[in-house]
């Protein structure tokens, strides 16, 4: 069975583009989750959707970034425009609602130079 | 204030012994889960075990099982037999109570080298 796939797996950029990261969630799962890894704030949680509708976006860090789930099979997490400190592994992880247990996509490397 | 603790931010271990990362966690709803999942170099989460605050016998998977102290906050991952490959980065988790729906606040990590 497929895992979460995340494309791309590397992206490097220069200051003021569009990043854009897509995330496929396993077949079946209905809650979507977009993380942040950084050393200097561990993994932080972004935006979370569940059947597609979000939820939660209190961790995202400004109106410069955007993600939409236009259905159950793809999520988007864009950025525009990326800054230097937007540099981060970003995760996708998805789960089914009624259990707990997320599972993680091998995550996008950003930086943004 | 945190609400999952790891203290130890790095530990060795040596091989075929079994050691024990340290998690305590702070909430007060009744209902929540607990998680540990693993970070080897190459970057990927990897689920490993979970305990429900309901659940009265500790979790186990394989080598790994989970010391579930209710009263004290704690929910301490045991890796058994350890073995090289066991070498990562150690996250504990948790899912605060329905409400909250499957979001998952995580610890800082506990950094385990296995020595041969």
């Amino acid at each position: 069975d497929a895992g979460v796939i995340q494309s791309p797996r590397h992206e490097v950029t220069e200051m003021g583009q569009e990043v854009t990261l897509r995330c496929k969630p396993i077949s079946g799962h209905n809650s979507l989750f977009w993380y942040r890894q950084t050393m200097m704030r561990g993994l932080e949680l972004l935006i979370y959707f569940n059947n597609n509708v979000p939820i939660d976006d209190s961790g995202m860090p400004e109106d410069r970034f955007s993600a939409k789930m236009p259905n159950a099979s793809f999520s988007t997490l864009k950025i525009q425009p990326s800054e230097p400190r937007d540099s981060a592994v970003y995760f996708c992880a998805s789960s089914l609602l009624a259990a707990g247990e997320q599972y993680f996509g091998p995550g996008t490397r950003l930086t943004v130079t | 204030a945190q609400k999952i603790t790891q203290t130890q931010p790095g530990m060795f271990v040596q091989e075929k012994e079994a050691v024990t990362l340290d998690c305590t966690y702070d909430t007060s709803d009744q209902s929540y889960g607990l998680f540990w999942y693993k970070q080897p170099s190459s970057g990927e989460m990897i689920f490993l075990i979970y305990q429900g605050s309901y659940d009265e016998q500790n979790a186990t998977e394989g080598r790994y099982s989970l010391n579930f102290q209710k009263a004290r906050k704690s929910a301490n991952l045991v890796i058994s037999a350890s073995q090289l490959g066991d070498s990562a980065m150690y996250f504990c988790a948790m899912r605060e109570g329905r409400a909250a729906g499957n979001k998952l606040t995580f610890g800082g990590g506990t950094r385990v080298l296995v020595k041969p």
